[in-house]
């Protein structure tokens, strides 16, 4: 079975400064990886995935999210934040079974705070 | 992506008490998830509620507590029964993209809080 391990509960930075989330998963087989963010009120959005072919993936709002197998890694970075993108971000997954993918197993979650 | 409809969007309801979450999907699909999300946590999935068929409940919930209604390819309900404040949580309706990843779209969630 594969779990997900998001190491930062709580991420502050200041607007316009470079972030980086850190997602690391476990799993014996091949994996999708997903990065949810979830508003404060709302439900959750896809930002990106990772499905198979190129190891870096671009989601919306500028996001931008590297795999890495070898450290079994699916880090979620971005440049520049803005005030707007305080909210929770969920790294999941979801491993490969006999052909079929298995149920989607989130992260605890990161709270990025960005303030002036 | 599909759009998920979930009613109501909150509610505080007194203990002992129960309350039915609806949720709509504008296509058809074949499996639709529940999940919840406690207050400051991850989601934890309780069932998958496939049509024509019994839900599927994961460890730690039952259908007592959690009776859970499919009755076509677009609906169903989760009924949260004899409340708790300990049921006071975001419970998210959820169906699969398309192609088989696990990709999952999320309706806004209902906001239960239980006196």
């Amino acid at each position: 079975a594969q779990s997900v391990t998001q190491l930062d509960s709580q991420v502050p930075v200041f607007e316009e400064a470079p972030v980086e989330l850190r997602c690391n998963y476990s799993s014996s087989v091949s994996v999708y990886l997903f990065w949810y963010v979830q508003y404060p009120n709302q439900g959750l959005q896809l930002l990106l995935k990772y499905l198979s072919g190129s190891t870096l993936v671009k989601g919306i709002n500028g996001f931008e999210a590297e795999f890495n197998k070898s450290q079994t890694s699916f880090h979620l970075r971005k440049p520049s934040v803005h005030i707007s993108d305080t909210a929770e971000y969920f790294c999941a997954v979801s491993d490969m079974v006999a052909g079929t993918a298995s149920k989607l197993t989130f992260g605890t979650g990161t709270r990025l705070q960005v303030t002036l | 992506s599909a759009v998920i409809s979930q009613k109501p969007s909150r509610d505080i309801c007194q203990r002992g008490t129960s309350l039915t979450i609806q949720c709509q999907v504008d296509s058809q699909v074949t499996m639709m998830f529940w999940y919840r999300q406690q207050p400051g946590q991850s989601l934890t999935l309780i069932a998958t509620a496939n049509q024509g068929s019994e839900a599927t409940y994961e460890s730690g919930f039952v259908i007592d507590k959690f009776p859970i209604s499919r009755p076509n390819l677009t609906f169903s309900t989760l009924t949260v029964s004899n409340m708790s404040p300990e049921d006071s949580s975001i419970y998210l309706c959820s169906v699969t993209g398309r192609g088989n990843t696990g990709e999952l779209f999320f309706g806004e969630g209902s906001r239960l809080t239980v006196l």
